[in-house]
């Protein structure tokens, strides 16, 4: 069974600040997708990392796949009170040829205007 | 882009009934969709896996005779929870998977009560 620890579980920061969110695992993943999701919605795909070292940029968003593509992280800078939301990482393996989703526990993240 | 409904947003029943949800990819053909279940503040938890015109691959501890998968077509997949009881109150998530890549696009969601 593939796990993702998702760290930190909450962070509640003031409006300007930085934050990092943290995404591990053992296992090696095909690919590492971030999502957001906010309360009573779906979650919406905000990036997909496939290479291992792999950075992308999405506006304030920084994200990162580890070189052995275990683990990754989310660095958002200058958050904003728009940035509050559920923050999951989802890594994806071959399944059957399904591409199934291993979820973390996500990250709920609060910006305090 | 890639969007995906769900229907009905909210749903609630009668303990003993059963209750359908759809999941329609609007704007591509997925091959591919996937059934989550999510608890008050908690992670995604993947129910199934269904795959157009064969039988959905259900996940350990997932009861597949209460739970019936159907992806008659590559736009469309529903869920029917039979002879709910109040524990399967939750708030179902649909998603979809556009051909071999990796993401997967997840509809609005489906909040079940049943009293």
């Amino acid at each position: 069974t593939q796990l993702l620890e998702q760290s930190p579980q909450f962070l509640s920061i003031q409006e300007g600040e930085n934050l990092t969110v943290y995404c591990n695992s053992s296992s090696v993943f095909s690919s590492l997708q971030w999502y957001r999701q906010e309360p009573g919605e779906g979650p919406v795909l905000l990036v997909t990392v496939v290479t291992g070292g792999e950075v992308k940029k999405l506006k304030r968003l920084t994200f990162q796949f580890g070189d052995a593509r275990k683990d990754s992280s989310l660095h958002i800078t200058a958050a904003q009170p728009g940035d509050t939301g559920l923050y999951l990482c989802a890594g994806a393996s071959s399944g059957a040829g399904s591409y199934q989703l291993t979820f973390g526990k996500g990250t709920k993240l609060s910006v305090i205007p | 882009g890639a969007v995906v409904s769900q229907h009905p947003s909210r749903v609630i029943c009668k303990s003993g009934t059963s209750v359908k949800i759809e999941c329609r990819s609007l704007d591509f053909q997925a091959t591919t969709m996937f059934w989550y279940r999510q608890f008050p503040k908690q992670s995604l938890m993947l129910m199934a896996t269904s795959n157009e015109g064969s039988k959905a691959t259900y996940e350990q501890g997932v009861e597949k005779d209460k739970f019936l998968i159907n992806h008659a077509s590559l736009t469309l997949s529903t869920l029917t929870v039979t002879s709910a009881h109040p524990e399967d109150s939750s708030f179902y998530i649909c998603s979809a998977k556009r051909g071999p890549a990796y993401e997967q696009y997840f509809g609005p969601g489906t909040r079940l009560t049943v009293t």
